[in-house]
């Protein structure tokens, strides 16, 4: 079947310690995004990549870091320098025309808890 | 930052009644309009990919429109079922291929 994976569903954290994402996709897809979301707000844009070994910044982008190294992965790493790191992360992808990126498809997300 | 804004934040209506909901963006340098259900215990998933000024889409009892001149789409749920319940996000396509979401909009559909 075919879609986007991101694991652990639950991580836990101590304060100080890095920790990575995991976001794997068999779409084909050239377009891959991570963002964040906290209780009561929407959908924030932390990182995204138009193709691999390229990425841009978000509007939420310190403290977290990314690689895209293969088509189909695209893992974050939420470094020790992320404040309030404590969310639940969703990873998306898709294709793109010359209109922008097309219907993006999702992931189960990663509830991570810094302890 | 690209502001794309949703209203209301959420709403509680009967089975049956329809409703609609809003999202407004920068009309300048317009690429596309993204519109997601989310619902509890799930991944969002696209309900409309949408990217000409008047565009109307329609999905079995939902449907949107779309102005781009003026910055605005709507989502309209016509005759609500409880299965509707979920977070309605819209999202602005740009030409880097970023995708921004709007906070969203709840809807609770009451049997």
């Amino acid at each position: 079947d075919g879609g986007i994976t991101q694991s652990p569903k639950y991580l836990f954290r101590k304060e100080g310690q890095n920790v990575t994402l995991s976001c794997e996709q068999n779409l084909n897809h050239d377009a891959m995004y991570w963002y964040r979301q906290d209780p009561g707000q929407g959908l924030r844009l932390i990182y995204y990549s138009q193709i691999v070994n390229d990425f841009q910044k978000g509007d939420i982008a310190e403290g977290y870091s990314v690689s895209r190294e293969k088509k189909e992965s695209f893992p974050l790493t939420v470094t020790s320098a992320q404040k309030n790191p404590t969310a639940f992360y969703l990873c998306a992808s898709s294709t793109y025309t010359d209109r922008g990126p097309t219907e993006a498809f999702f992931g189960q997300g990663t509830r991570l808890t810094v302890v | 930052i690209l502001n794309v804004e949703q209203s209301p934040q959420s709403l509680h209506v009967q089975e049956g009644d329809s409703t609609n909901f809003t999202c407004s963006f920068p009309s300048s340098n317009f690429y596309a309009l993204h519109w997601y259900r989310w619902e509890t215990a799930k991944s969002p998933e696209a309900l409309f990919v949408m990217t000409l000024n008047g565009d109307e889409k329609k999905k079995g009892r939902i449907s949107a429109t779309l102005n781009t001149k003026e910055g605005y789409s709507y989502l309209y749920i016509k005759g609500s079922q409880p299965e509707d319940s979920a977070t309605y996000l819209c999202a602005l396509g740009g030409a880097t291929n970023k995708l921004i979401f709007g906070t969203g909009t709840l809807l609770a559909v009451q049997p």
